[in-house]
């Protein structure tokens, strides 16, 4: 299994501010993804970030409001723009092997309050 | 499009008796399931898949579940809950075949009681 850690674990931002979360492993991996967990609520999947291309984004999140960088294997970073409280959230780091039927490894998170 | 539900916000039981967290899904083909357990203030933990082969699948910490095509169900079962048990349990789905992202169900809160 993969090691993953976040960082910050947690901030309090002003609206209109932005967050940059990072996301660092112990292993080369080929996908990392970003989920977000709003307050009582399942992860839902932000987008994709494979090493060398642009991430992948799924629908109702854009590139201007979640920019992610992803410069090699063991790393990568989600920028959360212009924040708003609908933005308080916990924000999840995870790694895939790339193979389906392999299960993802989660990092602890990063708790984001917006006042 | 895949979906989880998860029909339980929460799941109550003593500690000693055996426990059932149920889930059902949809998806197109044949699915790669899972469960995760989530601590409080803690990323989700892995604890078991359902690939192939086998229905019964046993994970970690004592937990098992169930594959059932028929019903669409993958139900995650423990003989004997512990207080220590206490968390979030979310299934999750993928597709077995293509380009398919992971699909969570909306999560079932386990309480077990002393």
């Amino acid at each position: 299994s993969a090691v993953i850690s976040q960082k910050p674990s947690r901030d309090i931002c002003q609206r209109g501010t932005s967050l940059t979360i990072q996301c660092q492993v112990d292993s080369q991996v080929t996908m990392m993804f970003w989920y977000r967990q709003q307050p009582g609520q399942s992860l839902t999947l932000i987008a994709t970030a494979n090493q060398g291309s642009e991430a992948t984004y799924e629908s109702g999140f854009v590139i201007d409001k979640f920019p992610i960088s992803r410069p090699n294997l063991t790393f990568s970073t989600l920028t959360v723009s212009n924040l708003s409280p609908e933005d308080s959230s916990i924000y999840l780091c995870s790694v895939g092997s790339g193979r389906q039927g392999n299960e993802q490894f989660f990092g602890p998170g990063t708790r984001l309050t917006v006042l | 499009a895949q979906s989880v539900a998860q029909p339980e916000d929460q799941v109550n039981v003593a500690e000693g008796n055996p426990l059932t967290v149920k889930c059902t899904y949809s998806v197109s083909g044949n699915p790669y399931l899972f469960w995760y357990v989530q601590y409080p203030n803690r990323g989700l933990q892995f604890l078991l898949k359902y690939i192939t082969g086998d229905n019964l699948v046993k994970g970690s910490y004592g937990f098992e579940a169930e594959f059932n095509k028929s019903q669409t169900s993958f139900h995650l079962k423990k003989p004997s809950a512990l207080v220590s048990d206490s968390a979030l349990y979310f299934c999750a789905v993928r597709a077995n075949s293509g380009y398919s992202t992971l699909t969570f169900g909306k999560g079932t809160m386990l309480l077990v009681s002393p």
